[in-house]
């Protein structure tokens, strides 16, 4: 299809493990976001990025939170040392631009459980 | 702090009749404001938007209705169906900003 893309869709994980979740977005969306939803909340934003540059990272909560997306592309979020905190679904978004005012386009989620 | 507010966590409403789905937000900033509606396992999917500039606007179905005084929105969905049974987040945002605020959802039962 050609919607946002996530994988995997499920991942457990047992505390103070690394883990990496991938997100595919719509092709020629150059706007990508990242979200955690907890349960019982709405998306809380992560990061932002316009192109391959991380134009907003100021949701992310700790350093041990990373993201990239080197070719404009594919983003991987990337979780260092995982806390039982950390257990939530992992959303990502495109839009075409990076305006606020672009719909943005979600993707299913990762599902991550942190033992 | 939770910038954009739904009070309500849950609503049931009979097929065919009028559901109201209210939302709250704090922020006077935001001038863009959009309804999501998720089924489980999947993303929230767009519905419909509203800028700050209209007070109304309406998509088949679904109206959404700002109050900017109010700094209140409503999303009604007339008349409504069994298939509409989802959360619906509202969220908003700013010029100035990059993001979307979500709420923290209403999960609507239409009951055929």
């Amino acid at each position: 299809g050609a919607g946002v893309s996530q994988t995997p869709s499920n991942k457990v994980t047992e505390k103070g493990k690394y883990v990496e979740l991938r997100c595919d977005p719509i092709s020629g969306h150059t706007a990508l976001y990242w979200y955690r939803q907890s349960l019982g909340q709405g998306p809380e934003f992560l990061i932002y990025f316009q192109g391959t540059g991380a134009a907003d990272d100021s949701g992310l909560p700790n350093d041990r939170f990373f993201a990239v997306r080197p070719e404009g592309s594919v983003s991987t979020l990337k979780i260092q040392r995982t806390e039982r905190g950390d257990s939530a679904v992992y959303l990502c978004a495109s839009s075409r631009q990076g305006s606020a005012y672009n719909e943005q386009f979600f993707g299913p989620g990762t599902r991550l459980t942190v033992l | 702090d939770q910038q954009v507010k739904q009070n309500s966590p849950s609503l049931s409403v009979q097929e065919g009749r009028i559901s109201i789905l209210n939302c709250d937000y704090t922020n006077s900033m935001f001038d863009y404001f959009l309804w999501y509606k998720k089924y489980p396992a999947e993303g929230p999917t767009f519905l419909i938007s509203i800028s700050s500039i209209k007070d109304k606007n309406e998509d088949g179905r679904f109206t959404v209705f700002l109050n900017k005084s109010a700094k209140h929105l409503s999303l009604h969905i007339v008349p409504s169906q069994p298939g509409d049974s989802a959360v619906y987040f509202c969220a908003a945002s700013a010029r100035t900003g990059n993001q979307f605020y979500f709420g923290t959802g209403t999960s609507l039962t239409v009951i055929p």
